[in-house]
């Protein structure tokens, strides 16, 4: 009974690059939601989506960050030319309903150089 | 503007001490607050909350609600230094769940 899935666990990029960051959510769960942790900083709301839709994404940044979840394969949280405050542990998570609990993958350390 | 409050920030016990957390929420249109355990990686569910008074118990771990004062508890008895962690108190701010959390409160069990 796999939980979330979030790949990979640790990403280093240089600025400027791009990002990728996935997510698979547990079996039955349809709700995904994704969270940004900074250093020494609590988890901040960024989007929750469903198959193929967007729902909320009051939390992401308008510019650089973009999340998707097809109707096929992973959720993906994609982040364009990134920069140094940019690093930071991103979390998925993933609920069967909007008033259920959320379960959290291990999240995704991403570092930028 | 929706916030979650957590107090303390961190405190250090020793083994077979007895802690308590606390967290207090502003929320408008409030639901249920919940309770995570975070290590080195994902926070693990431990308790939704959605009645006041109705105490959630598993093993050594409790908590309550109390939603005329707008404040949750979590205690854990006969601590062990696998009970050091973060412990993130949260609670959904709308109708899909997006969840508004506190900063959390850093648990360091010594032996």
């Amino acid at each position: 009974n796999a939980g979330v899935m979030q790949n990979p666990r640790h990403l280093v990029r240089r600025r400027g690059q791009e990002a990728r960051l996935r997510c698979s959510p547990m079996k039955g769960h349809s709700h995904v939601y994704w969270y940004r942790q900074l250093p020494e900083e609590g988890l901040k709301f960024m989007v929750y989506l469903q198959k193929e839709n967007i729902i909320d994404e009051s939390g992401m940044p308008k510019e650089r960050f973009s999340a998707e979840f097809p109707k096929e394969g992973p959720s993906i949280l994609r982040i364009q030319q990134v920069v140094r405050g940019d690093s930071a542990a991103y979390f998925c998570a993933s609920s069967p309903a909007g008033d259920q609990p959320q379960h959290f993958g291990d999240g995704t350390r991403l570092s930028i150089l | 503007e929706d916030k979650v409050v957590q107090s303390p920030l961190s405190l250090v016990v020793h083994e077979g001490d007895t802690v308590t957390l606390n967290c207090s929420y502003e929320v408008t249109n409030f639901r249920s607050l919940l309770w995570y355990k975070q290590e080195k990686k994902a926070p693990t569910f431990l308790f939704m909350l959605t009645s006041s008074g109705i105490e959630k118990k598993s093993g050594r771990l409790s908590s309550i609600l109390d939603k005329k004062e707008l404040f949750s508890i979590l205690n854990i008895t006969a601590t062990q230094t696998g009970d050091s962690a973060i412990y993130l108190c949260a609670a959904p701010t709308d109708s899909w769940g997006k969840l508004q959390f506190g900063a959390g409160t850093q648990v360091v069990v010594t032996p």
